[in-house]
């Protein structure tokens, strides 16, 4: 089945320590988002992948950096956790052709833990 | 400010109707998105408007009015693995998806 693969499901890490989540996807979606999900929040939108052209979001700290080598991955990079950044990393993707709907499809998630 | 609101918590029983309110205030409108999210995993997707009136899939329903700037999720014969949020989320002008905080949805027996 075409999916969103999220790695690892669980991170725990300790204060300062960098952090590496991945996601992959088999949707061929041209779009791969990264959103920060604290509890009983909405998901907040970090940045987000169009093609090869990469858009940050104003607010996102400089903490967080995020790669994507090629179509099918995508990668969030935490350079110096703080305990604020505790939470639950969702990554989506999305096909985007002109105007209409933008539906994500989400991986399960990558709960971050910082001790 | 852009700005999606819903109720923060609501209580059904098993078997009965529930309906869900968002109102939005944003720039522009692209479009409007239910999502169910049960808790620890990621949203999946249930619904899409764009035109006024009413959309039905299954026991799920969603209601979209324009003018008013208001949508509705109505879930019909409530099972128990309905309990999640419901997230409602709007695609302004620019196509940027604005999220509300959601409503997460008590199913009692």
């Amino acid at each position: 089945d075409a999916m969103v693969i999220q790695n690892p499901r669980y991170q725990v890490t300790q204060f300062g320590k960098p952090v590496t989540l991945s996601c992959s996807q088999t949707l061929n979606h041209n779009v791969m988002y990264w959103y920060q999900q604290k509890s009983s929040q909405a998901p907040k939108l970090l940045f987000h992948y169009y093609d090869k052209d990469f858009n940050n979001e104003a607010d996102t700290p400089d903490n967080f950096q995020s790669r994507r080598p090629n179509t099918s991955f995508c990668f969030l990079d935490i350079r110096s956790p703080g305990l604020g950044d505790a939470a639950m990393y969702l990554c989506a993707t999305s096909r985007i052709q002109g105007s209409g709907a933008n539906v994500l499809t989400f991986g399960a998630g990558s709960r971050l833990t910082v001790l | 400010g852009q700005n999606i609101d819903q109720p923060t918590e609501m209580t059904a029983t098993e078997g009965a109707i529930v309906q869900i309110n968002c109102t939005y205030q944003t720039s522009g409108f692209n479009g409007l998105f239910w999502y169910q999210q049960h808790a620890g995993e990621a949203p999946t997707f249930l619904s899409y408007n764009v035109l006024d009136g009413l959309e039905e899939k299954g026991r799920f329903s969603s209601f979209l009015s324009r003018s008013k700037g208001y949508s509705y999720l109505l879930l019909k014969e409530l099972q128990m693995k309905d309990s999640a949020s419901y997230l409602c989320v709007v695609m302004d002008s620019n196509y940027q998806l604005i999220w509300g905080a959601g409503t997460k949805l008590i199913i009692k027996p």
